[in-house]
């Protein structure tokens, strides 16, 4: 079946370390999002991709940098990782062939990345 | 800006009871909401958009311009709708806006 997956699916860093949280999909879905999830404030959109060489900020995207490597791989990375970018990261992917302006987001499974 | 609130972190019915997740919205364009459902050790899924106008598992939502406001209802709860809700407000650039979810959990 076409899916979404991440990798890692948990991850334990230390404060100053770079980090890379990757997301590969096989829908053949040309856009695809990332998204950070905390206790209480719901799911906000860090970046998002409509295709290759299309990179977007979206609500949150400080102190995170994203690669849109091929149509398949989005890549979201942490620079100098801090204990506040602790959360669990999902990746989204969306098919711009659907009609209609906002179409439906498939999920994968989500990376908890801590931050110590 | 853009804005969705679910008033309700906890919610809790009997088997059978009506249920009612609130959200409202704050948007100045023309707005677009869903409903995203997180089942126990599932992925986030798309549950029905207001757009579709259909019932999924027995839930309706109707987007309320008036009350800025898309509700999701079920007549009789069922113990297989425990999950996270999750509203969401698209913009019109495919940017979904989500809520901070309600935790609905129907007691046998």
């Amino acid at each position: 079946d076409a899916d979404v997956t991440q990798t890692p699916r948990n991850r334990i860093t230390k404060t100053g370390k770079r980090i890379m949280l990757e997301c590969s999909q096989t829908k053949g879905h040309d856009r695809m999002y990332w998204y950070r999830q905390d206790p209480g404030l719901g799911l906000r959109l860090i970046y998002y991709s409509f295709d290759v060489k299309d990179i977007n900020k979206g609500e949150i995207s400080d102190g995170y940098s994203v690669s849109r490597q091929a149509q398949a791989k989005f890549s979201l990375s942490l620079e100098s990782a801090i204990p506040n970018q602790t959360a669990l990261y999902f990746c989204a992917t969306s098919d711009a062939r659907v009609s209609g302006t906002n179409n439906e987001q498939f999920f994968g499974p989500g990376t908890r990345l801590t931050v110590l | 800006a853009q804005r969705v609130t679910q008033p309700e972190k906890l919610l809790s019915v009997f088997k059978g009871a009506p249920v009612e997740l609130k959200c409202n919205y704050s948007y100045s364009g023309s707005p677009e909401l869903f409903w995203y459902v997180q089942y126990s050790r599932q992925r986030l899924q798309l549950l029905l958009r207001h757009i579709s106008r259909e019932s999924i598992k027995g839930f309706t939502a109707d987007l309320n311009k008036g009350e800025t406001s898309f509700h999701l209802k079920k007549p009789f709860a069922q113990e297989e709708d425990s999950a996270m809700y999750y509203c969401a407000l698209g913009t019109g650039a495919n940017n979904l806006f989500f809520g901070t979810g309600t935790r609905l959990t129907v007691i046998p």
